[in-house]
């Protein structure tokens, strides 16, 4: 059974840094791309953003509203995603979902973990 | 990026009804949508993917239709298990982007 489980979500102070980590369980980590997807309070899901697999050099890429304040990394040897929050705004509250990405193309969310919620405020 | 809408955001029906929820793309994405489901608390669950073809283990009152820009989910037969907040989902292109949700509420 597939299993995602996200963790690390908490309350930080606007300015401040938080790493969300995502441990996956019941497939091949390894083989797929996967993503961060976030949903604020009362809205509906955005995209947050992806990292590729080994064969894609791990290259990641970001929505604009987190580009260069919001880092994913993977681990495949500890089969754990990571989102390394930087700079944090009132606006990034919400509950940040790990998802993983289909292997066939063009790829989309196939499973998502149960979330971790995000609160920044002072 | 593509905008999805959907409608209604909030649905109220009963045990056995048939219900259709749309989701329209601002821009064609070919048959490249997925649906899913989701509960309070609980992670999304996908239902459909590629507009029409329904995921092992979901069972067939589910239905998808649609191609283009104009996209629809049929509940043949409402359960009580069915009441949650439904979503679409584009691929066609990146970044991935999602329909605002409808909700499923019992009448």
């Amino acid at each position: 059974e597939v299993q995602l489980v996200e963790s690390g979500g908490g309350l930080v102070q606007p300015g401040g840094s938080l790493t969300l980590s995502c441990a996956a369980s019941g497939f091949t980590f390894s083989d797929h791309y996967m993503a961060w997807v976030r949903q604020a309070p009362g809205k509906g899901l955005e995209w947050v953003g992806r990292t590729r697999d080994k064969a894609n050099t791990y290259t990641t890429e970001y929505a604009a509203s987190v580009k260069g304040r919001f880092t994913i990394s993977r681990d495949d040897s500890k089969n754990s995603l990571y989102l390394q929050m930087n700079n944090l705004k009132t606006e990034d509250t919400a509950v940040y979902y790990c998802a993983r990405l289909s292997v066939t193309a063009p790829l989309y969310n196939d499973y998502w973990g149960q979330g971790t919620l995000v609160t920044v405020s002072s | 990026d593509i905008q999805m809408t959907q409608s209604p955001s909030t649905l109220s029906a009963s045990v056995g009804d048939r219900v259709t929820i749309t989701c329209r793309a601002s821009q064609s994405i070919s048959s490249w949508l997925a649906w899913s489901q989701q509960k309070p608390g609980k992670a999304p669950k996908l239902l459909i993917s590629k507009a029409s073809s329904l995921e092992g283990g979901v069972p067939s009152r589910f239905s998808g239709s649609g191609s283009g820009t104009e996209f629809t989910l049929t509940i043949s037969s409402l359960q009580p298990d069915d009441f949650a907040t439904y979503y679409c989902q584009q691929y066609n292109s990146y970044p991935i982007t999602f329909g605002q949700g409808t909700r499923l509420e019992i009448k």
